[in-house]
Order: structure tokens, then sequence, then C-alpha cells
């Protein structure tokens, strides 16, 4: 079976500047995990689909990061303006649906991002 | 909220030898326990998870860990380490709809 496939793989983007990224859950996974991890330390959640509708987004920075999953289906997120701290590798993860016991997420290579 | 520790940046076993990579968690309600590894420009792996019943738990690469609900611990353990097993490991607990990591631990098998 496929898994989570993500693009693109780098992007070096200077400050204030906009990127997206896309992530393809794997087939039928209802749920998609867009996480930031910073160099040295943990995959922080951004924000959470189920299917279509966001479940958590807590701890997304809403004023310049925003995402979506139109069709329940693929995803992208976005940043705009990008800021220096913002240099991270965005890992997305999709899981069939957690609420029937079926917890564990299957994450994607990553894309890593350095903003200059 | 729920919350984990890694409480060593850094392990070092030598090949052959039994390991163990530590965890403690917090959380409110009945945890659910994930461990994952990532290898270097890969993406996060999943290794267990933790979600009711028998309190020692098998899962890929011939790890397992051990969920103890008194120390609140749920330490990744191997027999016998191989150079392979050389990554990084995190520790997760989920508690609703949160998915928390700890800052993760390096493990280094050497030959």
């Amino acid at each position: 079976e496929a898994g989570v496939a993500q693009s693109p793989r780098y992007k070096i983007i200077e400050k204030r500047q906009s990127v997206a990224f896309w992530c393809n859950p794997i087939s039928g996974h209802a749920t998609l995990y867009w996480y930031q991890q910073i160099l040295g330390q943990g995959p922080k959640l951004l924000i959470q689909f189920q299917n279509n509708g966001v479940v958590d987004d807590s701890q997304l920075p809403k004023d310049r990061f925003s995402a979506e999953r139109l069709k329940g289906v693929d995803s992208t997120l976005k940043i705009q303006p990008a800021k220096l701290e913002d240099s991270a590798v965005y890992l997305c993860a999709s899981s069939l649906n957690p609420g029937l016991g079926q917890e564990t997420q299957y994450f994607g290579p990553g894309t890593r991002l350095l903003v200059l | 909220a729920q919350s984990v520790a890694q409480p060593e940046d850094q392990v070092n076993v030598a090949e052959g030898n039994p390991l163990t990579v530590k965890c403690t968690y917090s959380v409110s309600g009945n945890p659910y326990l994930f461990w994952y590894v990532q290898y270097p420009n890969r993406g996060l792996q999943f290794l267990l998870k933790y979600i009711t019943g028998d309190n020692l738990v098998k899962g890929s690469y011939g790890f397992e860990a051990e969920f103890n609900k008194s120390q609140t611990s749920f330490h990744l353990k191997k027999p016998s380490a191989l150079v392979s097993d050389s990554a990084l490991y995190f520790c997760a607990v989920r508690d609703t709809n949160d998915m928390r990591f700890g800052a993760g631990t390096r493990l280094t098998v050497k030959p």
C-alpha cells in the first residue's frame, strides 16, 4: 500500500515570502495531521482534519498559517508571510479513525523548509 | 493537557547488549502511548503502541515497551541491539484529539 506522500521535499524561501506544502494521505484514511518539527525537537501538532473538517487547530499560528482539506483527501498547508522561525520540517500524517481505536498515525517523509 | 518526557538526549550501547530508551508521561485520562523511530532524512516510522490490555507491548524490529501505570512510564526496550538500530526515537502520548511528542532520544549502537 502506498504511504503518505508529501511535496516538495525541500524548499528555500526568503522571509516574508509565501510557501505551500502538499500532502496526500494513505487511501481510506479519514484523519490527516500536519506537524511542525523544529531541529532538535519533537513534532508539534499544528492541525488535525477529520475528513474535510478541522478537529483541532489550537496550535496553528492562524495569523500566518492556513490549511485546507477541501475534498477530504489531500491537503495543503500554507505559510504567508514566512518568518525565520518557521524553518523546520513539516510532517504530514494520516490515520484510519482515532475514534475507533485505530490510533496509529503514519507519517510522510516531510518537507524541509529553510527561511532566509 | 498531556505531556511526555524523554529524560535522555542520547543513549549509547554496544551491539549485542540490551537497550532501554526511557519515557515518562502525564495525562488526565487513560493514555494512548506510542513509540516512533526516525532515520536520517526519513519520516517517522511507527514502532509500537499501548492502548489497553497487556502491559508488555511488542512491536516492529524486535522492540518492546512496558507500560507502568504507577510510574507513568513507557520505556522502550530491545534485548540485543543492532548497529542498524541507531536512530532518533520519539515517545508520544495521545489524549482526546491531541498528540504530544517527546523531544527525542538519539540512540547510537556501536559495533
